[in-house]
């Protein structure tokens, strides 16, 4: 697709279940970074993707969050044992990333996917 | 990354310039000032980025004092779809980390 695209777009949940959510970038992009949201808040940094790099996982607020990245393409977001606290907007974002021919470092955001942990 | 600092929020009567001030007196030669924005409900959009000269694009204009110790983003006309959280950041360019987004300044534009 021409953007990035993010789904579910709306996942409601009982508190602890696991929650997988997935982000697919713009083709070609090989950096790809997951924030999220909560209410009335700014965004919140959880994990950054470049490459064969490995991951930085700095902004992963517990274990209980993880992500991954199959193929240098697709990434799932899973939260395990969801708790009331992590209901926000999970924004995903791509960009070109380094080495590329890299005009602005913009960075390319889908619509996000609202959780809401019951 | 250079902190910023930005007003929490601005008012702006539509069709007038709307100027968004940001301060990062602590900026580094190689890092750049990104602008973004993130209308209600959306994920954030980029508008702009410069590193020392004036920079101006078709979304707005962006002003880097001589020092780079701040900025202006200014939309020249203001509409009612400029209402958003306006986010400025420093950052070193494609820097391999990610873009730390502050709490930015909310500007609403009224009729």
């Amino acid at each position: 697709g021409a953007g990035v695209s993010q789904s579910p777009s709306n996942k409601v949940t009982e508190k602890g279940k696991d929650v997988e959510l997935r982000c697919d970038p713009i083709s070609g992009h090989t950096a790809l970074y997951w924030y999220r949201q909560s209410l009335g808040q700014g965004l919140e940094f959880l994990i950054y993707f470049q490459g064969n790099s490995a991951p930085d996982k700095s902004g992963l607020p517990s274990d209980r969050f993880s992500a991954e990245r199959t193929g240098g393409s697709v990434s799932t977001l899973t939260i395990q044992r969801t708790q009331q606290e992590d209901s926000a907007v999970y924004l995903c974002a791509s960009s070109l990333g380094r080495g590329a021919q890299v005009l602005s470092g913009e960075l390319f955001f889908g619509e996000g996917s609202r959780l809401t942990v019951l | 990354d250079a902190k910023t600092t930005q007003p929490p929020s601005m008012d702006c009567a539509e069709g007038r310039a709307a100027n968004l001030p940001c301060n990062h007196s602590t900026i580094s030669g190689n890092e750049y000032v990104y602008w973004y924005r993130q209308i209600h409900s959306q994920g954030p959009q980029y508008i702009i980025h410069g590193l020392k000269n004036n920079e101006t694009n078709e979304m707005a204009s962006l002003i880097i004092t001589e020092d780079r110790k701040s900025s202006t983003l200014i939309l020249p006309h203001a509409t009612l779809r400029d209402t958003a959280v306006y986010y400025c950041i420093v950052r070193v360019r494609d820097s391999g980390y990610a873009l730390n987004f502050g709490k930015g300044t909310s500007l609403l534009v009224t009729p």
